[in-house]
């Protein structure tokens, strides 16, 4: 069965500097990756998502990931964090059967 | 196009009350998910469709839970009787079809769901 860590659960980082958010994930096939944002008291956004070819995925909101098939990774980085920045930070994989597997989240904190 | 739609956005409930949620999907989408999402983690699939049939309800409690989607449109998501560990936000979500991973989700903004 897949399974996602999210290596950190809070990440404070203070504006404009750079962030990463970790995720390491568990597979015996080939998965599709994806990485959502959700603000308070709202669902899930997609930001991006990794299917094949380039291992390096933009995203929306200047955020970027890199899939590493070697260190099964697929961190989540941004050059930049703005305050709006805040907000917690899902990593999943999806399965065989089109089913979205999450880690536990990451908690990103922007300070000013 | 208008996103997935869910209600209530909030409910408190006593233990062993009875609570529905429901859910309208994105206009063709064929698959519509219901996802539990208790504080401090990650969302957990409760149940599958695909049109009005269950693809997946392995991780649903059935001695409690229950979920249906008529038509194979709207879904409503059932409790009874709740208990203090059901307290969490229940997310519906929909995709385009099943084997289109590019076509990705679309969650609704959630039900909060408070058992006391």
């Amino acid at each position: 069965a897949q399974s996602v860590t999210q290596l950190d659960s809070q990440v404070p980082v203070f504006e404009e500097a750079p962030v990463e958010l970790r995720c390491n994930y568990s597979s015996s096939v080939s998965v599709y990756l994806f990485w959502y944002v959700q603000y308070p008291n709202q669902g899930l956004q997609l930001l991006l998502k990794y299917l094949s070819g380039s291992t390096l995925v933009k995203g929306i909101n200047g955020f970027e990931a890199e899939f590493n098939k070697s260190q099964t990774s697929f961190h989540l980085r941004k050059p930049s964090v703005h305050i709006s920045d805040t907000a917690e930070y899902f990593c999943a994989v999806m399965t065989g059967s089109y089913q979205l597997t999450f880690g536990k989240g990451t908690k990103l904190s922007v300070i000013p | 196009e208008a996103g997935v739609a869910q209600s209530p956005r909030y409910k408190i409930i006593e233990k062993r009350q009875s609570v529905a949620f429901w859910c309208n999907p994105i206009s063709g989408h064929a698959t519509l998910y219901w996802y539990q999402q208790i504080l401090g983690q990650g969302p957990k699939l409760l149940i599958q469709f695909q049109n009005n049939g269950v693809v997946d309800d392995s991780q649903l409690p059935k001695d409690r839970f229950s979920a249906e989607r008529l038509k194979g449109v709207d879904s409503t998501l059932k409790i009874q009787p709740a208990k203090l560990e059901d307290s969490a936000v229940y997310l519906c979500a929909s995709s385009l079809r099943p084997g289109q991973p590019n076509y990705g989700y679309t969650f609704g903004s959630g039900t909060r769901l408070t058992v006391v």
